[in-house]
């Protein structure tokens, strides 16, 4: 079965700080892999997504994830947060053709940010 | 994005209630979803439907029930409420077939509190 793995349950960083939210899965083929935020009181926003190929991928706001198959991770980057980056981040798993195509979430990230 | 509107946004009820949280799309898409949201627990599939006619149980559906009344319409019912079906519920709809990586758009959620 397919799972994801978000260790970090709460982040703080400063403004201007960079970031790195963790995210590691496990699924038995080729994962495709998802990044979304969730703003509050709004519903969920596609950061980004891993199909196949260059394993730096970038997204929306300026964040970027980095797939790395021999550590079943899939970590999220950003090198400068921006107040408006609070927010909770979920990372999810995909994965199979036809009938079988269904996501699962990790249990998420809050980030919250000072000033 | 796909644009996905979820009706209402914030509904309160009492146990033993019949409600109906309703999903519409306008983007064509075959594939849709339903999931609920609990704190710390990430989001967890109820139902989902690739298309019409074509309607499968998540990993959650005792107590629910769905409708795909057309494409574009996908119901999500609880047939006898309880406080334990407190919860954020969100739409989704995906992009599957347009090619084998499948990509989920979610709505703005409807927030729900069984009394």
């Amino acid at each position: 079965a397919q799972s994801v793995t978000q260790p970090d349950i709460h982040i703080t960083v400063s403004e201007g700080a960079s970031l790195e939210l963790r995210c590691n899965y496990s699924y038995g083929a080729t994962p495709y892999l998802f990044w979304y935020v969730q703003s509050p009181g709004q519903g969920l926003q596609l950061l980004l997504k891993y199909f196949s190929g260059d394993t730096l991928v970038q997204g929306i706001k300026g964040f970027e994830a980095e797939f790395k198959r021999s550590q079943s991770s899939f970590n999220l980057r950003k090198p400068s947060v921006h107040w408006s980056d609070a927010a909770e981040y979920f990372c999810a798993v995909g994965g199979g053709t036809g009938t079988a195509s269904k996501l699962t979430f990790g249990t998420g990230t809050r980030l919250q940010v000072t000033l | 994005d796909a644009d996905v509107t979820q009706t209402p946004r914030n509904r309160i009820t009492k146990t033993g209630k019949r409600i109906m949280l309703e999903c519409s799309q306008t983007k064509g898409h075959d594939r849709m979803y339903w999931y609920r949201q609990d704190p710390g627990l990430g989001l967890q599939l109820i139902y989902y439907s690739f298309d019409v006619k074509d309607i499968n149980k998540g990993e959650i559906s005792d107590g629910y029930s769905v409708s795909r009344q057309a494409q574009a319409k996908f119901s999500l019912s609880l047939e006898s409420a309880i406080p334990n079906q407190t919860a954020l519920y969100f739409c989704a709809t995906s992009d599957f077939p347009v090619g084998p990586e499948e990509t989920q758009y979610f709505g703005p959620g409807t927030r729900l509190l069984v009394l």
